[in-house]
């Protein structure tokens, strides 16, 4: 079975850049996260859609990133303007449903990341 | 306060030993708790869910204490292949059963 796949894999822009990712997640997972991981802290939920509705996005920053699931499957991430503090890894990540479990078909499963570096 | 707080590390092992990670969690309605593992430079991957009854497999074993807030990960017999970051993981619950990512603890198993 594939896997959640993001693009691109690596980026590097110069602050006040915009930057778009893409994200794909695994067939038929209806639920789809966008994660920033800042190194040495843990990943921290910017954006949940479940199918093409948005159930959170209280910690996105609103003015300068925004982020679409166009008919419930694709996703894309767009920093506009980006500023230095947005260097991290964006992962994407995908579930079945709301409910995750291991071991079990409702598991989470991360995509590889794209590392963002703003310079 | 972090809402799941971890002690970073880095926890040093020599091979066989045993280690025990702790996470302690600040949101008493949190439903659901997990380990996930992340090795260097790949993405997290969900190690094990945690259960008040404990919960064991192979040489892992998780437990959770709902009184206390309180998360537990004991690796028994380390290996090499052991060492990564280990984050804890809450789940919030709700409408969107928003996950919480602890900051991680790295364990490095010295041969």
């Amino acid at each position: 079975e594939a896997g959640v796949a993001q693009s691109p894999r690596y980026k590097i822009i110069e602050k006040r850049q915009s930057v778009a990712f893409w994200c794909n997640p695994i067939s038929g997972h209806a639920t789809l996260y966008w994660y920033q991981q800042i190194l040495g802290q843990g990943p921290k939920l910017l954006i949940q859609f479940q199918n093409n509705g948005v159930v959170d996005d209280s910690q996105l920053p609103k003015d300068r990133f925004s982020a679409e699931r166009l008919k419930g499957v694709d996703s894309t991430l767009k920093i506009q303007p980006a500023k230095l503090e947005d260097s991290a890894v964006y992962l994407c990540a995908s579930s079945l449903g709301l409910q995750i479990v291991a071991g079990g078909p409702y598991e989470q499963y991360f995509g590889p990341g794209t590392r963002l570096t703003v310079t | 306060r972090k809402e799941v707080e971890q002690d970073p590390g880095p926890f040093n092992v020599p091979e066989g030993a045993t280690v025990a990670f702790n996470c302690t969690y600040s949101n008493s309605a949190s439903q659901s708790f997990f380990w996930y593992r992340q090795d260097c430079r790949k993405e997290p991957k969900l190690l094990m869910s945690v259960y008040s009854s404990g919960n064991e497999d192979g040489r892992f074993t998780a437990q959770l204490n709902r009184a206390s807030q309180y998360i537990s990960l004991l690796i028994r017999d380390s290996k090499l292949s052991d060492s990564a970051t280990y984050l804890c993981v809450v789940n919030r619950g709700g409408a969107t059963n928003k996950l919480i990512f602890g900051t991680g603890t790295l364990l490095a198993v010295q041969p």
